[in-house]
Parts: C-alpha cells; sequence; structure tokens
C-alpha cells in the first residue's frame, strides 16, 4: 500500500505565526513518530505515539511545540508562536505491531521561518 | 544517555574500492542498531538491521558490543551507493524511539 506521507511538504511562516504540519502514516501501523531535523544533522525524536495516547514527549523543545492524534490514525504536530529555530525538516515515521522497531519514514516538511 | 556517533561527515571512494561507514555508540543497555539510508531526493529507509544479520545491496554490519561498534561495509563500492547515511539505535523489543548519528555522505566516483 502507500507509504507514510506528510503535508505540506514545504512551510515558510513568519516569526511569531502558528503551524501545523500533518501526517499520515501506513494503514494499520499503531506506533508513530515524530522527528525534527536541522541542516546538518541526524534526526532527533520529539514524540511518540500508540493508537491514539502520546506515550513520551520527551523530545519535545519547548511548550511550544503540541502533537496529537486524536483517532489513532493521523497525526498533527503543531508549533505555536514559531521561532527562526524551529526551521528544520520534521520526519514522521510509522511502525507495526509485528515489527515494531522497522520505522517507516515519510518524505518530510521542510519548515523555513522567516 | 544514549549516543550515536558518526565521526566521518564526507568519505569519498572510487567505483569498485571497498567501504566502511563508521559508528560507535553508547547505551547503558542492550540496544538494537540500524544503518538508514537516504538518496538524492528520496526518504529516509531501513537499509538493515543487526538482529537480522542480512547482507542488504551488498552491504553488511556487524555489532562489536566490546568496541561498541557497528560499523557498515561493503567489499565494492558502486555508483548507486552515493547517498546519506545514518546510523541509529533503539532499545530491544519494544517500539522506541531511534538516536541518529550525524550522518555520513558517501560520494562514489569511478
Amino acid at each position: 500500500g502507500a507509504g507514510v506521507s506528510q503535508s505540506p511538504r514545504y512551510k515558510v511562516a513568519k516569526r511569531g505565526q502558528d503551524v501545523a504540519l500533518r501526517c499520515d502514516p501506513i494503514s494499520g501501523h499503531v506506533s508513530l513518530f515524530w522527528y525534527q531535523q536541522a541542516l546538518g544533522q541526524g534526526p532527533e525524536f520529539l514524540t511518540y505515539f500508540q493508537n491514539e495516547a502520546q506515550l513520551d514527549k520527551s523530545g519535545l523543545p519547548s511548550d511550544r511545540f503540541f502533537a496529537e492524534r486524536p483517532e489513532g490514525s493521523v497525526s498533527t504536530l503543531k508549533i505555536q508562536r514559531t521561532q527562526q529555530e524551529d526551521s528544520a525538516v520534521y520526519l514522521c515515521a510509522s511502525s507495526s505491531r509485528t515489527s515494531v522497531n522497522e520505522q517507516y519514514f515519510g518524505p518530510g516538511t521542510r519548515l523555513t521561518v522567516t | 544517555a544514549q549516543r550515536v556517533t558518526q565521526p566521518e561527515k564526507l568519505l569519498s571512494v572510487f567505483k569498485g574500492a571497498p567501504v566502511e561507514l563508521k559508528c560507535n555508540y553508547s547505551y547503558s543497555g542492550s540496544p538494537e542498531l540500524f544503518w538508514y539510508v537516504q538518496y538524492s531526493r528520496q526518504r529516509l529507509q531501513l537499509l538493515l538491521r543487526h538482529i537480522s544479520r542480512e547482507s542488504i545491496k551488498g552491504f553488511t554490519a556487524d555489532l562489536n558490543k566490546g568496541e561498541t561498534s557497528f560499523h557498515l561495509k561493503k567489499p565494492f563500492a558502486q555508483e548507486e551507493d552515493s547517498a546519506m547515511y545514518y546510523c541509529a539505535l533503539s532499545y530491544t523489543g519494544t517500539a522506541s524511539k531511534l538516536t541518529f548519528g550525524t550522518g555520513t555522505r558517501l560520494q562514489v566516483t569511478l
């Protein structure tokens, strides 16, 4: 079937604006992860859902970052009052119950804050 | 805290030459190690994981717990191997976050 999809692929926001990034995981995948990848760095963990439950949000850099997955499928990462340091590629990944540590990544959303 | 180190930002080799991408980790426990690859204009994808002990596209990686290393090797580099390679680790068994290294760009030239 289709892989993980993310939208928008590119987002330019003025500093102080709120943004919402969407992730559609592979159908049936119970685990969903968000990562932030700054330029020249590896992806860094933000948060993890198992179905609709957010089990780990230890990587969220500030209370301006909020993620939800209300029905256990699509997830939204929201960033309030964006700052320049939020500029990065935001990656979503999902994994199945049977291969829990085999994460499939989406194409990412490139966020630029001006 | 867990940490993954990839000491080389760029590795340039000639076609047909052997390749070794270095990865060292620190983790207090029993980790699961992975190599992910990102080809130009494509998404990040899993290349191999240590528990499967497979060879994918001619690449192998052996977990050395004594040296805390998981180096990626290929005997003969091909042009299509040119990509960004990330080493990553997670806890064994349960679904958990991946901790990535900073990546190594492999450039295979003629």
